[in-house]
């Protein structure tokens, strides 16, 4: 059974460095491309990016181009999400999700991220 | 990027009826080379992940009632849920993948 199972909530200030994590089991993590959705609050699902985890082929929406970075451990089969300096704009769940020919057909629990003063 | 409308942004059918939805990109997601089309929708429920329903705008996901189904091709695409059940209230997307970034509508809030 295909499974992405990620790291927990967070709550941080504005200003501070987060990284979350995304763990893929179930299928060859190396070979699938990995992509990162955000929902803020009460709001739809925005495209951030995607990753190949094998040679770290990575591609951005040009809305999230420099405000985060995208990576990928394939030894530990563990995609990564990160912010150098958060905003409160920040505030909302991300989801990561495995893609199948482009459509993204696993998703993971989402991890809600907070960032407050 | 290409931009996705989807129609209605709610809608409320009652139990058994049919519902539609309509998503429209802005170019073609048509790829000449294998005439597949693109785009997938995905139901989300209050408090889960979203969850692939149809790829390749008419292919049903594995497990997915067959109640659902996807039509359309290049630019104009449609969900229909043939006789709604109570546990369809959710909110619908649809997404371009053929090309990054693989865009989203702004989704369907479908009630009872």
């Amino acid at each position: 059974e295909v499974q992405l199972v990620q790291s927990g909530a967070e709550v941080k200030k504005p200003g501070e460095s987060l990284k979350i994590s995304c763990k893929g089991s179930g299928y060859s993590f190396s070979t699938y491309w990995i992509g990162w959705v955000r929902q803020m609050p009460g709001k739809g699902l925005e495209w951030m990016g995607i990753i190949y985890p094998l040679d770290s082929d990575t591609r951005y929406s040009p809305s999230f181009q420099g405000q985060v970075t995208i990576s990928a451990d394939r030894s530990i089969s563990t995609a990564y999400l990160q912010w150098s300096t958060l905003k409160a704009s920040d505030t909302a769940i991300y989801y990561c999700a495995r893609l199948q020919a482009g459509a993204i057909d696993s998703w993971g629990q989402g991890t809600q991220v907070t960032v407050s003063s | 990027d290409i931009v996705i409308t989807q129609s209605p942004d709610s809608l409320a059918v009652s139990l058994g009826e049919r519902a539609t939805i309509n998503c429209k990109t802005s170019q073609s997601v048509l790829y000449s080379s294998d005439n597949k089309n693109y785009l997938g929708w995905y139901q989300q429920k209050p408090g889960q992940p979203p969850k692939l329903l149809i790829y390749w705008a008419s292919t049903r996901e594995s497990g997915v009632p067959d109640r659902y189904s996807g039509s359309g091709s290049g630019t104009d695409f449609t969900l229909t849920i043939s006789s709604l059940q109570a546990e369809d209230v959710a909110v619908y997307y649809c997404q371009q993948y053929y090309n990054p970034p693989h865009t989203f509508g702004q989704g369907t809030k479908l009630e009872i």
